[in-house]
């Protein structure tokens, strides 16, 4: 079945860039999805990027896919406290559902 | 910015009860999501509810649980008779417009059963 894994831990300086992987199984997926989540809040969608692309850039944000090696990560450049979150990598579970499946997320620690 | 509710954001219940999680999506969204995350763990899809059914479940949603949109503001999870392990932080989200731009989550519901 589908997983999605990423590595669990990332802590950065303010003002370094911060990269986090993930690895998706479903090389049929069309959509993969970047969430965050601050403390006590929802999953918020960050960015998102289509099966047919290799790179999305959203200002401070640039998504990376490699469909051969099932690889997607998320750059962030200029880091700031305020990224301070977990970061989850989602991709859809199944064919034809609109349900997600989740990685474990990657918290991010941004020092000062 | 429109907002996905839950209530209450803590709930702690006995081993054998019924709990009802609330939320109220955004209103003219079409889809809705439970998810639930184990304390440590993945973020795990429960169920999906569309057109007042189910339109798909994981197994985990077994009949312990189910779904409810009672009167077409709020859309309810309900636990029959909690065990220890559904102790977990629940969220509930819901879309309108399609898979590709996501979903709004909710701040989640803490479920602490003892």
């Amino acid at each position: 079945g589908e997983d999605v894994e990423q590595s669990l831990f990332l802590s950065v300086r303010e003002g370094d860039s911060s990269v986090i992987n993930c690895t998706y199984t479903d090389s049929s997926s069309t959509y993969l999805y970047w969430y965050k989540q601050e403390p006590g809040a929802g999953l918020q969608l960050l960015t998102y990027i289509f099966s047919n692309m290799d790179m999305k850039q959203d200002q401070r944000l640039t998504v990376l896919l490699n469909k051969k090696d099932k690889h997607l990560s998320l750059r962030i450049a200029d880091t700031q406290t305020g990224d301070s979150a977990i970061y989850f990598c989602a991709e859809p579970l199944g064919q034809a559902g609109t349900a997600l499946i989740f990685g474990k997320g990657t918290t991010l620690s941004v020092s000062s | 910015e429109p907002e996905v509710t839950q209530t209450p954001s803590h709930q702690v219940t006995q081993m054998g009860q019924e709990v009802i999680l609330r939320c109220v999506p955004i209103s003219n969204h079409l889809y809705f999501y439970w998810y639930r995350q184990i304390l440590g763990q993945k973020v795990e899809f429960l169920v999906s509810f569309y057109n007042n059914e189910i339109s798909e479940k994981s197994e985990i949603f077994d009949d312990q649980f189910s779904v409810e949109r009672p009167d077409g503001s709020n859309f309810t999870l309900k636990i029959r008779s909690t065990k220890l392990e559904d102790s977990a932080m629940y969220f509930c989200a819901s879309d309108g417009r399609g898979l590709v731009y996501g979903y709004t989550f909710g701040s989640g519901t803490r479920l602490t059963v003892v």
